[in-house]
């Protein structure tokens, strides 16, 4: 079947703006992760979805950063007010609880 | 905290030659472990796991990892590599809240 997919698979933004990052998981995972790849600071755990509710934020790098699920499917990563620094890939992946976790794509970001 | 460290950031071989990454973590109780491949322009792929059972586990590609509990080690090995493996490698150990903590990843280059 499909796998987990994101969109859009680059985005280049002004600092200043709000970004929004879409997750579509592997139907029937329950699980959803974000991750964030980045140079200086390799794979870091960013939100944790266990159906529509968030049990794990820790990772989210201070309030700018959001995150959603609806109807237990798709997420969205919310990035407002961008900085350079938040210039990163940004993974999403999912699971059946406490299984293997199946990464998407992910999507580039780039802040001007 | 848990944490993963891969010792080696860059490795280069050459094609048939034997291959050892090495790949510690810190956590005293039950762990879950993983190796993922990047390829290069690819999405994080499972290369092999661990939950329990036999410490030495087989991936795809020909790939092997052994936990060895006392030296909370999951060494990843392939006897004879090829040039097509040349990819980013991570390890990485599953918190009981489910997230992923990974190594800062090991790049493998491989020359015929």
């Amino acid at each position: 079947g499909a796998g987990v997919s994101q969109s859009p698979s680059n985005k280049v933004t002004e600092k200043g703006k709000d970004v929004e990052l879409r997750c579509d998981p592997i139907s029937g995972h329950t699980a959803l992760y974000w991750y964030r790849q980045s140079l200086g600071q390799g794979l870091e755990f960013l939100i944790y979805f266990q159906g529509n509710s968030a049990p794990d934020k820790s990772g989210l790098p201070s309030d700018r950063f959001s995150a959603e699920r609806t109807g237990g499917s798709v997420s969205t990563l919310t990035i407002q007010r961008t900085q350079q620094e938040d210039s990163a890939v940004y993974l999403c992946a999912s699971s059946p609880p406490g299984k293997t976790q199946y990464f998407g794509p992910g999507t580039r970001l780039l802040v001007l | 905290a848990q944490s993963v460290s891969q010792h080696n950031h860059h490795v280069i071989l050459s094609e048939a030659a034997s291959l050892e990454l090495g790949c510690n973590y810190s956590y005293g109780g039950t762990v879950n472990l993983f190796w993922y491949v990047q390829y290069p322009g690819q999405h994080l792929q499972l290369l092999l796991k661990y939950f329990s059972g036999d410490p030495l586990v087989k991936g795809i590609k020909g790939f092997e990892a052994e936990f060895i509990k006392s030296k909370f080690s999951f060494n990843l090995r392939k006897p004879s590599v090829q040039w097509s493996d040349t990819a980013e490698y991570f390890c990485a150990v599953k918190t009981p809240t489910d997230k992923l903590i990974f190594g800062t990843g090991t790049r493998l280059q491989v020359f015929p």
